[in-house]
């Protein structure tokens, strides 16, 4: 089973900043299998990045996701009120898995 | 536009089973796997298992295996729900419950294999079940 782990737990920033966040996988996966998602508080998870690099429909260009083999980053190009959130990595292989996820929070 | 329909609020004794379904509305499930995740209060995000419902095949997390059922209606040619049966409920069962579709999206080249395979992601959500489990 591939273990994901993200870091750091929680990020504390302000707007306007910009976040950078990792998921690290126990073995390698292929790029195309890793996905990003956002989670607001009550609300299910939103598609975000796919494919370790590709930006879901409507999601705005200042999201953005690289990385390769076991180390997968996204980043969030000057933080606006509204993503402020939980960011989970999550991997598609045999057995699918998410990371714990990142929060972040406004400092 | 799709949009996944989840059965309501659930309240159940430990060792009892729950059953939620979650019913595609604007679409057909036929060509879309729908996988179940679970998420326990204040906790991240669990993947339990998939199905496809064109085919009938479900495949599960080594961690609910022998617990957990996913299936799919098979009463029409076009499949509009699928089910999520977890037996022998514990209070750590205690959490939100979505259903997502699994979309398969365009291929990409895989150099370590030299192979072409289709992307796999989670593109729509239902708004989740609440199960609690309590005595």
């Amino acid at each position: 089973e591939v273990v994901l782990t993200q870091t750091p737990g929680t990020l504390s920033l302000s707007p306007g900043e910009r976040a950078s966040l990792s998921c690290r996988a126990s073995q390698t996966i292929r790029s195309g299998y890793l996905t990003w998602y956002q989670q607001k508080p009550g609300q299910a998870p939103r598609l975000l990045i796919y494919g370790a690099s590709n930006r879901a429909t409507g999601i705005p260009d200042r999201f953005s996701g690289g990385g390769s083999g076991t180390d997968f980053t996204l980043t969030i190009n000057r933080l606006e009120p509204e993503d402020f959130a939980v960011y989970y990595c999550q991997q598609y292989g045999d057995s699918p898995s998410f990371g714990g996820g990142t929060r972040v929070e406004v400092k | 536009q799709v949009q996944l329909l989840q059965s309501g609020t659930e309240v159940k004794k430990p060792g009892s089973s729950v059953k939620v379904s979650c019913q595609a509305s604007g679409d057909s499930l036929n060509t879309y796997a729908i996988t179940w995740v679970r998420q326990a209060p204040g906790q991240g995000l669990e993947w339990m298992g998939g199905i496809l419902p064109m085919f009938g095949r479900a495949n599960y997390a080594q961690k609910f295996q022998g617990r957990v059922t996913i299936t799919a209606d098979k009463s029409s040619n076009t499949a509009h729900m699928v089910y999520m049966e977890l037996s022998r409920l514990r209070s750590e069962d205690t959490a939100v419950y979505y259903c997502a579709r699994v979309k398969r999206g365009d291929t990409f080249y895989d150099i370590l294999t030299d192979q072409n395979y289709y992307y796999y992601f989670m593109d729509v959500w239902g708004k989740g079940t609440r199960v609690t489990v309590s005595s």
